[in-house]
């Protein structure tokens, strides 16, 4: 089966670094993505890892172990408006395959 | 803008009823995915069309359908709604065939059955 853990909510001060994990079990790897999603809104792709390591993007990093099972995404330098849910997902089958998403973690960022 | 089109953006229905969701990918992409998210559960993959033809079909249920047209836009029907199909239904598309393609999404529509 498929299973993605995320943890359900984080809390962070304005101007820290934030680290949001995500674990996974899935019958097949063929990348992952983060994506932010505002309330009520769509959402927008951040990030992709499919091989280990550390991809930076500006205030934002990801990473990845595929042994482990494991990514996180790093935010740094905190604003308010990074306040959103955060979602991990994995492409488990090759091609151009659909997502499997976890549930998601929402982050409220304060002064 | 992501250039995914979801209408209607809010619907608000009686139960038993048959509403129609329609999506317009971004122009040239070919692969329209629905996903269904309520307030409990994350983003639940329902179908996934390619071109026209259905590529891959997630947790959808019989009273559900859905289609690709020639013009590459989309329709999610669901019939016979229940309180339960209360949720954020969201197209998204992506153009080719590789792994490291993300998906878009649009703004969604807010389904509520009362």
């Amino acid at each position: 089966g498929q299973n993605i853990d995320q943890p359900t909510e984080m809390t962070a001060t304005e101007g820290a670094i934030v680290q949001i994990n995500c674990t996974y079990q899935t019958s097949g790897f063929n990348g992952l993505f983060w994506y932010q999603q505002h309330a009520g809104e769509a959402p927008t792709f951040l990030s992709y890892n499919v091989l280990d390591g550390l991809e930076e993007k500006g205030r934002f990093s990801s990473f990845l172990s595929r042994s482990k099972g494991y990514s996180y995404l790093l935010l740094k330098e905190l604003q308010m408006k990074d306040s959103a849910s955060y979602l991990c997902a994995v492409r488990d089958r090759s091609g151009n395959t659909p997502l499997v998403f976890g549930k998601g973690t929402r982050l409220s960022v304060i002064a | 803008d992501s250039g995914v089109t979801q209408t209607p953006k809010h619907l608000i229905t009686a139960t038993g009823q048959r509403v129609t969701l329609r999506c317009s990918p971004r122009s040239g992409d070919l692969s329209v995915y629905w996903y269904q998210q309520s307030l409990d559960q994350g983003l639940q993959f329902l179908i996934q069309y390619y071109n026209g033809e259905e590529r891959a079909k997630g947790n959808i249920l019989e009273r559900f359908s859905a289609q690709q047209f020639p013009d590459l836009h989309s329709e999610l029907n669901l019939s016979s709604l229940e309180l339960g199909d209360s949720a954020l239904y969201f197209c998204a598309s992506s153009v080719s065939q590789a792994e490291n393609t993300e998906a878009f999404f649009g703004q969604g529509t807010r389904l509520t059955v009362v």
